[in-house]
């Protein structure tokens, strides 16, 4: 079974720094997929940023990229020029990329408060 | 183009009342998924539906608990006598294919008293 692990329950950082946020996973899948999603105070659940496993160049998205490491099972995101509105809970996912089961696994969530 | 709509947003049911939570997937979606986040922690995954089929109900707790995608209309998750434990979020998810990003909706939130 695929297991998620976010290790930071809570992370702050100051406005326009850098933030990193730990992701690992465990599987003996070698075609899936990665995600970072976002959850504001809204609940509303906002992709940020994917990663199929096949590929090796990191995923960028604006301020955000990550830094996949296969062979380690690692996945964290680094969230640069930080800004209040990227306050959020944050959660890593994986999903298998065959066998017909679309199904997240989520990890249990960073909470990131950005301060001014 | 709208995205998943969720109905109602919130929702309080006394115990052993019946909740019927609905989801509308994006136009064109005929991959549903529903998902359920306990407070101060992830969102667990419960079933996977794809028009009138369950293909994973791994999630789904073995009693009490359904759900439906028809040929028309929302998909619903279907809970009979709620128990305060059944108190959390419900989120639904769709997309085009079995595969990729999952395009979630704004939840609903049940409240068992």
């Amino acid at each position: 079974a695929q297991t998620v692990t976010q290790s930071q329950p809570e992370m702050s950082v100051q406005e326009a720094e850098t933030v990193t946020l730990s992701c690992t996973y465990d599987t003996s899948e070698n075609n899936y997929y990665l995600f970072w999603y976002k959850q504001p105070p809204s609940r509303q659940m906002i992709l940020v940023i994917r990663q199929e496993a096949y590929k090796q160049q990191n995923a960028t998205e604006n301020r955000f990229s990550v830094n996949f490491q296969k062979a380690a099972k690692s996945f964290s995101l680094k969230i640069s020029d930080s800004q209040l509105g990227d306050t959020a809970m944050y959660f890593c996912a994986f999903m298998k990329g065959s066998g017909n089961t679309g199904k997240l696994i989520f990890g249990q969530g960073t909470t990131l408060q950005v301060k001014p | 183009n709208a995205g998943v709509m969720q109905n109602p947003r919130h929702l309080v049911r006394r115990r052993g009342q019946e909740a019927r939570l609905r989801c509308s997937p994006m136009k064109g979606h005929s991959h549903v998924y529903w998902y359920r986040q306990l407070p101060e922690e992830g969102l667990k995954f419960m079933v996977y539906l794809q028009k009138e089929n369950i293909i994973d109900e791994s999630g789904m707790p073995k009693e009490r608990f359904s759900a439906e995608f028809p040929k028309e209309g929302p998909s619903i998750l279907r809970i009979q006598q709620v128990v305060r434990g059944d108190s959390a979020a419900y989120f639904c998810a769709s997309s085009p294919t079995g595969v990729g990003e999952q395009f979630f909706g704004p939840g609903t939130r049940l409240t068992v008293l």
